[in-house]
Formats: structure tokens, C-alpha cells, sequence
């Protein structure tokens, strides 16, 4: 059973068009972080969010995390070929400190077509 | 580049065989993860070392090891390597540990156990 479960798991859109994807889980996490990993390489960390209900803007993308501190969402306005990859969510379930472990959903592969 | 360094790039094996990954962290970092990532079971952390010392724990193997040397550099020992012990294996590292430290992630080492 994935304690973080993102939907969808596919998804191919069109230059231009706007969308958004989700990270569930049951429990509740002490922060929630958004990564973006293109193919043969390492996930890159685009957000951190810690306070539920708080919402950051990082250019075309917006990411919310839920007031519960169980869920997140991130949308992407007018998506570019650019934004193609696969989108990982990741909670920390331990409240940080020297205990913090990351766990990962499946992710949702984003393609975007020109 | 995320100034992590990955060796090897790709590794195939057979099974019961036993292979090292190496990882150099960016410099001035002292956390260095270690995560698995498999189509199954997506990414999944590891263990986690700290200036030497390892910090924390997740999924993993007891045939599986790892040590973080005085240069700060670390290892990843797997051994009677199985056929679903084929994977990405990707180091991370960051300067300290929590979610406000930032973890970047190296290119990854393919393991290919036939």
C-alpha cells in the first residue's frame, strides 16, 4: 500500500493547456515537497510546503498543500514542452528532525505536446 | 549538474554477486541518502549518514549496506544480488537534514542483475 498516492498516473496534454495533478494520502505529514525528474536523471526539488493550507507560486506552477496536511496539489497554467516530465510527490511522516525520511509516491508522468 | 557524482554509471551483474555504488557528495554537504527506485515500487529511501554516522533508516535490505567515509564520500554495498534487486539507485545530499535542507540528487547508478 502507497502511503502517498498521485493521480493520475499518466497524463499527455497540448501546448498551452492548463492542469493539475494530485498527491493523497491518509496520514498526515509534517511537510510535503513537489520534485520533477526527467528521463536518466535525478529527481530536482521544486517546492517545500510545511503549513496546512498554504499555498506557493513558483511561476506558471502553484502548489497547495492541504489544510489537513494529507494531501497536496500542483497545477500548471498554459504547460510548455519544457514542463514534460515525471512529477514526484514527498512527505516526511516523522515531524523532521533527525528522524526525517522522505516517502515517495509513484508519480504522475507529464507529457506536453508542441 | 547537480554537483553529485554518481559511479558507476551502469552496472550489470549476476545474481548472487555482490557490487558497490559510490557517491560524492556536492561540497560542503554532510547529509548523503541513498534511495531505490524500480517501476514497482517507485522511489524509496534507503538510509540516510550524517558526518559519518548514519542518521536515519527507511526500506532497507539486510543484504544491503552502506558507509559514509571521513571525506564524506559514501557507499552502497548490495549483495546475493536477486533479479528484483534491478534498479535505479540514486544518491542524494544536502547540507544538513530536515526539510529545509534542500537534497539534490545524483544521476543515478542502473543496476542490471541477469
Amino acid at each position: 500500500t502507497q502511503l502517498l498516492e498521485q493521480s493520475p498516473q499518466f497524463l499527455s496534454i497540448q501546448e498551452g493547456e492548463n492542469l493539475t495533478v494530485y498527491c493523497n494520502s491518509s496520514s498526515v505529514f509534517s511537510s510535503l515537497q513537489w520534485y520533477r525528474q526527467e528521463p536518466g536523471e535525478g529527481p530536482v526539488l521544486l517546492v517545500t510546503v510545511v503549513t496546512g493550507g498554504e499555498v506557493k507560486k513558483l511561476k506558471r506552477l502553484t502548489f497547495q498543500f492541504g489544510d489537513a496536511r494529507k494531501d497536496s496539489s500542483l497545477h500548471i497554467t498554459a504547460a510548455q514542452p519544457g514542463d514534460t516530465g515525471l512529477y514526484l510527490c514527498a512527505g516526511d511522516l516523522n515531524s523532521g528532525g533527525s528522524n526525517y525520511k522522505l516517502t515517495f509516491g509513484k508519480g504522475t508522468l507529464l507529457t506536453v505536446n508542441p | 549538474d547537480s554537483g553529485v557524482t554518481q559511479t558507476p554509471k551502469h552496472l550489470i551483474t549476476a545474481t548472487g554477486q555482490r557490487v558497490t555504488l559510490r557517491c560524492s557528495p556536492r561540497s560542503g554537504d554532510l547529509s548523503v541518502y541513498w534511495y531505490q527506485q524500480s517501476l514497482d515500487q517507485g522511489l524509496q529511501f534507503l538510509i540516510q549518514y550524517y558526518n559519518g554516522e548514519e542518521r536515519a533508516k527507511g526500506n532497507i535490505l539486510e543484504r544491503f549496506s552502506a558507509q559514509q567515509f571521513p571525506d564524506l564520500h559514501s557507499e552502497l554495498n548490495l549483495s546475493s544480488l536477486e533479479l528484483g534487486d534491478s534498479a535505479l539507485y540514486f544518491c542524494a545530499s544536502s547540507v544538513g537534514t530536515g526539510p529545509y535542507n534542500e537534497q539534490f540528487f545524483g544521476p543515478g547508478t542502473r543496476l542490471t542483475v541477469l
